[in-house]
């Protein structure tokens, strides 16, 4: 089966680093995937990790430890304009498929 | 515009009647997938195409539910004598090559059945 966790929701404050965890129980694995998705709009792609260890990216960087099922984000200097779903999603062993978290809502306050 | 569009953005129904939303991808990809998503929650996987060939499906797919990509450009997801449990918004997403490493999403279709 499938299994994805992270928490639902997480409050921040603008300027401050927050971590968003990701832990996976998944029968295949290719590969990981954070995308950010504000409200009533599409997923944008934010990261992707395949190997174990950290990818970072201007103020987003995303770390994955397979022997663990497990991935986090990590914003840093939040801006408001941060809050959003943040969601981590695992592609299965032929590519085709991608099974996602339920998403955590990062709310980010001045 | 060179990314995913989909149409309409919006659709109202009443429970019973049947519904039909069109996914438009980036010209050159050859991948083409459609996903739900419902309030709180994250995407979920329905189906998707190679060029024409629609290759997987999920069980969520139910019988009322049927996708085409005719000429393997743009797709098509029908659903048949809606209810009100298939209220949610429905994802395209397309991409290039076998393992390739990002899927594009469009805006999607946000469906009320009343």
């Amino acid at each position: 089966g499938q299994n994805i966790d992270q928490p639902t929701e997480m409050t921040a404050t603008e300027g401050a680093i927050v971590q968003i965890n990701c832990t996976y129980q998944t029968s295949g694995f290719n590969g990981l995937f954070w995308y950010q998705q504000h409200a009533g709009e599409a997923p944008t792609f934010l990261s992707y990790n395949v190997l174990d260890g950290l990818e970072e990216k201007g103020r987003f960087s995303s770390f994955l430890s397979r022997s663990k099922g497990y991935s986090y984000l990590l914003l840093k200097e939040l801006q408001m304009k941060d809050s959003a779903s943040y969601l981590c999603a695992v592609r299965d062993n032929a590519g085709n498929m991608l099974t996602f978290g339920g998403g955590t809502r990062l709310m980010v306050k001045p | 515009d060179t990314g995913v569009s989909q149409d309409p953005r919006h659709k109202i129904t009443k429970r019973g009647q049947n519904v039909t939303f069109r996914c438009d991808p980036i010209s050159e990809h050859n991948r083409l997938y459609w996903y739900r998503q419902t309030l709180g929650q994250g995407p979920e996987f329905l189906t998707y195409f190679q060029n024409e060939a629609q290759l997987e499906k999920s069980r969520l797919l139910s019988d009322r539910f049927s996708a085409e990509r005719p000429k393997g450009s743009f797709s098509t997801l029908e659903i048949q004598r809606t209810e009100q449990g298939d209220s949610a918004m429905y994802l395209c997403a397309s991409s290039l090559g076998l393992t390739t490493t990002r899927k594009y999403f469009g805006p999607g279709t946000r469906l009320t059945v009343t």
